[in-house]
């Protein structure tokens, strides 16, 4: 079975700077996706970005990028020049290939709280 | 607008009540799932659906039941709810091997 660990429960950073959000995961699979989400206030679940596993380019959107690390297995969001609506709980997720994955199913890590200070 | 509908968003019931979420989706997806989220955990998967009358159990499907008599609905069914079945509910639909799209969520109080 895989897991997701985020071990920040709680991370802070202000206005404009750049912060880190770290993932580790654990698999005996070779082909995945990895996701990072966000959820705001609002409870709603908000994809950030994706990452394939057979892809060594990391992933990038605007002010968010990843570090995708295949043999650490880590995965770890960059959020540059943060801005106060960012401010959410954040979930790195993983998924099987979907020739291994029946359900479609994703698995979660238990999430980081970022807030953003002004 | 592509989109996941919950209702309701807010329940609170008491013990033994049975009580069904309903979930529909707009976008053709074969997929649909349910997931709960307590803190620390994450979500985790309750029961999927890759197409209308196949479901089956996710990681806690125990107290859970779902139907999918038709492709755009897949309602949540809690046949006798239980206090440790108080959480934040999500229905999700997707492509295979795609993100799943999100609902808004429903929060669920059993007493």
């Amino acid at each position: 079975a895989q897991t997701v660990t985020q071990s920040q429960p709680e991370m802070s950073v202000q206005e404009a700077e750049t912060v880190t959000l770290s993932c580790t995961y654990d698999t005996s699979e070779n082909n995945y996706y990895l996701f990072w989400y966000k959820q705001p206030p609002s409870r709603q679940m908000i994809l950030v970005i994706r990452q394939e596993a057979y892809k060594q380019q990391n992933a990038t959107e605007n002010r968010f990028s990843v570090n995708f690390q295949k043999a650490a297995k880590s995965f770890s969001l960059k959020i540059s020049d943060s801005q106060l609506g960012d401010t959410a709980m954040y979930f790195c997720a993983f998924m099987k290939h979907e020739f291994l994955n029946a359900g479609n199913m994703l698995t979660f890590g238990g999430g980081t709280r970022l807030m953003v200070k002004p | 607008e592509a989109q996941v509908t919950q209702n309701p968003r807010y329940l609170i019931t008491v013990t033994g009540k049975k009580l069904t979420v309903t979930c529909s989706q707009n976008m053709n997806h074969e997929y649909m799932s349910w997931y709960r989220q307590d803190p620390g955990l994450g979500l985790r998967q309750i029961y999927y659906s890759m197409n209308v009358e196949v479901t089956d159990k996710g990681d806690v499907p125990e107290g859970y039941k779902v139907s999918r008599k038709e492709k755009r609905n897949f309602p949540l069914i809690l046949e006798s709810p239980s206090p440790n079945q108080t959480s934040l509910y999500f229905c999700a639909s997707s492509v295979r091997g795609n993100e799943q799209f999100f609902g808004p969520g429903t929060r669920l109080t059993v007493l």
